[in-house]
């Protein structure tokens, strides 16, 4: 049980394209989702919460109008990265939980390069 | 948020325990420990969660000082496929409630 399914795996895309991540929870309904990133050898940095059906919380040092997060339903939020520059170049990674006294779930991110 | 402190690495043989520790001392009363490991280029795998007693499951057992200042992550036989970076977190409280921060870990190698 508690599969996330995250989508797509890898991107390959040029500067100033923009890019969704898209996040599922297949098994059960998840209230909140995480986002975070992660560069090579390092670990993983939370990016924003994603409430369903409200504004997400970014963390401080994260843009919210370059990295757009939709949680509309209770089975999928998205993450989108716009405008990306090579920088934006990095390992994303979701997480889901039903709620948040619950282990969160992670799915198994997407590698995201910019050229 | 409680800052968790972990070996940078460790090694294991085999067939043998691996015993990994985490310090948590400024860990509050509401917070439980998190124990998640991540092989190259996925997404980090659940494997036990505490507040106070120990718990154990099919993949785990966590050991947790009566203080809650450590905790010990037990694989009881440990294989090839074991080898990842052991993440020891701890869920925020307040404001923050639910929200895990990701220390460096423990790269665990098990070898033959």
């Amino acid at each position: 049980g508690a599969v996330v399914s995250q989508h797509p795996s890898r991107v390959i895309c040029k500067s100033g394209t923009s890019v969704k991540i898209e996040c599922r929870s297949l098994d059960f309904q998840a209230t909140t989702m995480f986002w975070y990133r992660q560069f090579p050898k390092k670990s993983l940095m939370l990016m924003a919460t994603s409430n369903e059906g409200s504004k997400a919380t970014y963390e401080q040092g994260v843009e919210k109008d370059k990295f757009l997060i939709n949680h509309a339903s209770l089975t999928l939020s998205t993450l989108t990265v716009t405008s990306a520059h090579p920088e934006d170049s990095s390992f994303y990674i979701c997480s889901a939980s039903a709620t948040l006294d619950q282990p969160q779930h992670f799915g198994d991110g997407t590698r995201l390069s910019i050229l | 948020d409680a800052k968790t402190t972990q070996p940078p690495s460790m090694d294991c043989a085999e067939g043998r325990a691996a015993n990994l520790p985490c310090n948590h001392s400024t860990i509050s009363g509401n917070e439980y420990v998190y124990w998640y490991r991540q092989i190259h280029s996925q997404g980090p795998q659940y494997i036990i969660h505490g507040l106070k007693n120990n718990e154990t499951n099919e993949m785990a057992s966590l050991i947790i000082t009566e203080d809650r200042k450590s905790s010990t992550l037990i694989l009881p036989h440990a294989t090839l496929r074991d080898t990842a970076v052991y993440y020891c977190t701890a869920t925020a409280g307040g404001t923050s409630y639910g929200k895990l921060t990701f220390g460096q870990g423990t790269i665990l190698t098990v070898h033959p």
